[in-house]
């Protein structure tokens, strides 16, 4: 039993390249998160799902897509990526509405030069 | 919607004392505060957790107070140990139920 798995684990990019991390999770989660998390900011939202299909804006969407085409898995897309973006990014999942654990993947470190 | 708000930011304590961080919140519809502890390298774990109809919930040295009226929720650590020294994130999940928020984090390190 996996978990939460990220990919890549590391990447740099240069300004205005593109990219996608990839979000997989074996427990059969209902929700996935993604969230970037930068130092004194703490873990900020950046898109949610409740299910395979639906995506929603968290608090910080500017600049990136998702999607969830299938339920095990959410992809984060950066189409033009800029320095601000430089981040480390957790991807979590949580069963549904009624549970309220997230488990945390490992994290995916980006670098935009 | 939700916004939370931790401090301090960093915290350093002899080892054997305790240690205390503070949340608060705004969204005065959040039911449930979980605190979370985040090792270098890794992503974060949950480690304790409150619902709104509890004031205070204790796992063996860490205990979790919440006021609603003051909409404040705090984090204590008892006789701190090394192993105690990592990342501490509040959060609370938002009135649609959908959304976990999180404050800014806490480092705390625990002097020998």
């Amino acid at each position: 039993n996996a978990g939460v798995t990220q990919t890549p684990k590391f990447r740099v990019l240069k300004t205005g390249q593109s990219m996608t991390l990839l979000c997989a999770q074996d427990m059969n989660h209902e929700y996935m998160y993604w969230y970037r998390q930068d130092p004194g900011m703490g873990l900020r939202l950046i898109h949610y799902s409740v299910g395979e299909g639906t995506t929603a804006k968290g608090e910080v969407p500017d600049g990136y897509n998702v999607s969830r085409l299938k339920k095990q898995n959410f992809l984060l897309g950066l189409e033009s990526a800029a320095p601000s973006q430089t981040s480390v990014y957790f991807c979590a999942s949580m069963p549904d509405s009624g549970a309220n654990v997230l488990t945390f993947g490992a994290g995916s470190r980006l670098t935009v030069l | 919607g939700e916004n939370v708000e931790q401090h301090p930011s960093t915290l350093s304590v002899q080892e054997g004392d305790s240690a205390v961080i503070k949340c608060t919140y705004s969204d005065s519809a959040s039911n449930y505060f979980p605190w979370y502890k985040q090792e270098l390298g890794k992503g974060p774990q949950l480690i304790i957790d409150i619902r709104s109809n509890v004031g205070e919930k204790k796992d063996q040295r860490i205990a979790v107070t919440l006021n609603k009226t003051a909409k404040h929720f705090s984090l204590h650590i008892t006789e701190t140990q090394p192993e105690d020294s990592a990342v501490y994130f509040c959060a609370a999940r938002d009135s649609s139920a959908s959304k976990i928020i999180f404050g800014s984090g806490t480092r705390l390190s625990i002097r020998p």
